[in-house]
């Protein structure tokens, strides 16, 4: 089974400030895992995922997030956010095979002047 | 614009009744991804379709189907339906048949409500 938990519901923060939007996943298989983007009335964007590989993804619009396998997160990451970025953030996970994915419950981002 | 088109935007209908969510997807993409979004639930994969074939199935209810037509268009048949099914529904489309790993693009959705 696996499940996905997007640690905050809301993070507020300031326009410039950098921003961390943490996700833990826990699965019995290997796993992909998913940042998309939600903004208002829209459908979702990727921003990133990881397969294999590096364990830092470099991802869309300055946004990073790293796997960390032995504390099952792949927390997001941007250094200086902006207005824009003001959005929900949602975290996936789906088992390498293909066959099943789990969505967070989603992290609100709002960026303040 | 992910070239993913969802029609109909908006739909309304009573309890009990049929509806027809259509999409179609991204020039050259195969793979056609149901999800479904509310307030309750949250995000739920519901099913995808590659290249006319079933290939993946989440949470998605009996009174529920969808299919794939030969011209790669989705249909996404919702039926007898209750109050807890008014949602956003929202189609996704991927190149290949790597699976749910695809980097999918979505449509803007389509909003039912059952009243």
């Amino acid at each position: 089974a696996q499940s996905v938990t997007q640690l905050d519901s809301q993070v507020p923060v300031f326009e410039e400030a950098p921003v961390e939007l943490r996700c833990n996943y826990s699965s019995s298989v290997s796993v992909y895992l998913f940042w998309y983007v939600q903004y208002p009335n829209q459908g979702l964007q990727l921003l990133l995922k990881y397969l294999s590989g590096s364990t830092l993804v470099k991802g869309i619009n300055g946004f990073e997030a790293e796997f960390n396998k032995s504390q099952t997160s792949f927390h997001l990451r941007k250094p200086l956010v902006h207005i824009s970025d003001t959005a929900e953030y949602f975290c996936a996970v789906t088992d390498t095979g293909g066959f099943k994915t789990i969505f967070g419950a989603g992290t609100r981002l709002f960026v303040k002047a | 614009d992910s070239g993913v088109t969802q029609t109909p935007k908006h739909l309304i209908t009573a309890t009990g009744q049929r509806v027809t969510l259509r999409c179609s997807p991204r020039s050259g993409d195969l793979s056609v991804y149901w999800y479904q979004q509310s307030l309750d639930q949250g995000l739920q994969f519901l099913i995808q379709y590659y290249n006319g074939e079933e290939r993946a199935k989440g949470n998605i209810l009996e009174r529920f189907s969808a299919q794939q037509f030969p011209d790669l268009h989705s249909e996404l048949n919702l039926s007898s339906l209750e109050l807890g099914d008014s949602a956003l529904y929202f189609c996704a489309s991927s190149v290949g048949r790597e699976g749910l790993g695809d980097t999918q693009y979505f449509g803007p959705g389509t909003r039912l409500t059952v009243l």
